[in-house]
């Protein structure tokens, strides 16, 4: 059963336009969530995180939106770069319960074309 | 701050063979320890989960016996696959926590594993 889910395995964008990834998410219980990217043979790097008690955040090209209600939430880069290709990932938490469990989505990988 | 290693960055073995992977932080103290396996174009699966000095928990169908997990301390956690078998190959990544660091979890670079 997969909680997180990134329904788009790959996204095209050409330099300086908007990426926007998509993550959904299942289990209501889930109140902090991240974004990670991650080029192959190395581990992910962290990007972005938004608590349950907001709907977004901000980070220079980096924003997050989310829809708790739709259980779904979205990275937007802007302007894209070609640096930003990679594979993203989402991942969810219960940081209330502590547990410190992180749940990844499957990945996007996004390609920004010069 | 906040950097993880992992070692050896790539490994080769034969079937039946035991692996050791080392994961470090080398500037902060990890209260919290995670082991990742990602196969090709997957996710990252969480298999374990380990607080220093104490046993490592296990998510459901990972094998404890398989893959042994130490946090002998605070700085050191380390992946044993016992008697490897090329379904074993795979990337496995770790991670680590730090108190008071809001449930961030620093990545390391992570291990190929290739089981001959």
């Amino acid at each position: 059963d997969q909680q997180v889910k990134q329904n788009s395995p790959s996204l095209s964008v050409q330099e300086g336009r908007i990426s926007i990834l998509n993550c959904d998410y299942t289990n209501s219980m889930f109140d902090y969530f991240l974004w990670y990217k991650k080029y192959p043979a190395e581990g992910p790097t962290f990007l972005i995180s938004i608590s349950s008690i907001k709907d977004k955040n901000e980070d220079g090209r980096f924003t997050v939106f989310l829809n708790k209600s739709a259980k779904h939430l979205s990275l937007h880069i802007v302007p894209s770069q070609p640096g930003d290709s990679a594979v993203y990932f989402c991942a969810a938490t219960e940081k209330a319960a502590g547990t410190y469990k992180y749940i990844f989505g499957t990945g996007t990988r996004l390609k920004v074309l010069a | 701050g906040a950097v993880v290693s992992q070692h050896p960055s790539r490994v080769i073995c034969k079937s039946g063979t035991s692996v050791k992977i080392e994961c470090r932080s080398l500037d902060f103290q990890a209260t919290t320890m995670f082991w990742y396996r990602q196969f090709p174009k997957k996710s990252l699966m969480l298999m374990a989960t380990s607080n220093e000095g104490s046993k490592a928990t296990y998510e459901q169908g990972v094998e404890k016996d398989k893959f042994l997990i130490n946090h002998a301390s605070l700085t050191l956690s380390t992946l044993t696959v016992t008697s490897a078998h090329p379904e074993d190959s795979s990337f496995y990544i770790c991670s680590a926590s730090r108190a008071g660091s809001n449930n961030e979890q620093f990545f390391g670079p992570g291990t190929r594993l290739t089981v001959l």
